[in-house]
């Protein structure tokens, strides 16, 4: 079993600020790392699935990395809006799904 | 097209008594996972189906939790003799293969044991 850490366990920002959240594991051996986005009272809903070291996605002003070689994937938000009010969790697939604790992201307009 | 269907929504039961909470995935996911958020925490892996093979059941926190597939259908999770502990949004997800695909997630049911 591979214990995911994210850090910070929540943060709060103003409005237009940049940020951005870590999701650490110990292992390389694993199929992928996830990052999913949680609204209060939705489901998660999946934003990137990243496999590769050295691996960049970017949705708008969302974007990801990931660096298997140090066990880390960070996650960055660009001009924050009141919208991006979330957790955000991470996931590693190895044999089965198992997910951080999640950043609770709180965006004051 | 349909996403993952969670029934039902909502359920109060009383401590003692089991429930059954059905999971309809999309059809064609070969991957189905059950999680629990108990109130303030994370989401917490129960179950993992993968297409025919045996279930990874290592998250199942005790005997009186038990959970089905048949084959790529849909999956019932059963809880005995519940516990007030056992109060929380029980989510089921699907995913169509192991090969790095994001889990779609149904809305969840929560459970309340009184």
């Amino acid at each position: 079993i591979l214990n995911v850490e994210q850090s910070p366990q929540s943060l709060h920002v103003q409005e237009g600020d940049s940020t951005n959240f870590t999701c650490s594991f110990p292992s390389s051996n694993f199929y992928a790392l996830h990052w999913y986005r949680w609204e209060t009272a939705k489901s998660p809903k999946a934003l990137f699935v990243m496999t590769l070291n050295g691996d960049e996605k970017k949705k708008g002003r969302i974007s990801a990395t990931l660096n298997t070689k140090e066990g880390y994937s960070y996650l960055y938000i660009k001009g924050s809006q009141p919208e991006d009010s979330a957790t955000y969790l991470c996931a590693l697939d190895s044999n089965d799904m198992r997910f951080g604790a999640g950043t609770r992201l709180t965006v004051k307009p | 097209g349909a996403g993952v269907s969670q029934s039902p929504s909502n359920k109060v039961t009383e401590k003692g008594k089991d429930v059954e909470l059905r999971c309809d995935p999309i059809s064609g996911h070969t991957a189905l996972y059950w999680y629990r958020q108990r109130l303030g925490q994370g989401l917490e892996f129960l179950i993992y189906f993968q297409g025919n093979s045996a279930p990874d059941k290592s998250g199942l926190p005790s005997d009186r939790f038990s959970a089905e597939r048949t084959g790529e259908s849909v999956s019932t999770l059963t809880i005995q003799r519940t516990q007030q502990e056992d109060s929380a949004v029980y989510l089921c997800a699907s995913s169509p293969s192991r090969d790095a695909a994001p889990l779609h997630f149904g809305n969840g049911t929560r459970l309340t044991v009184t």
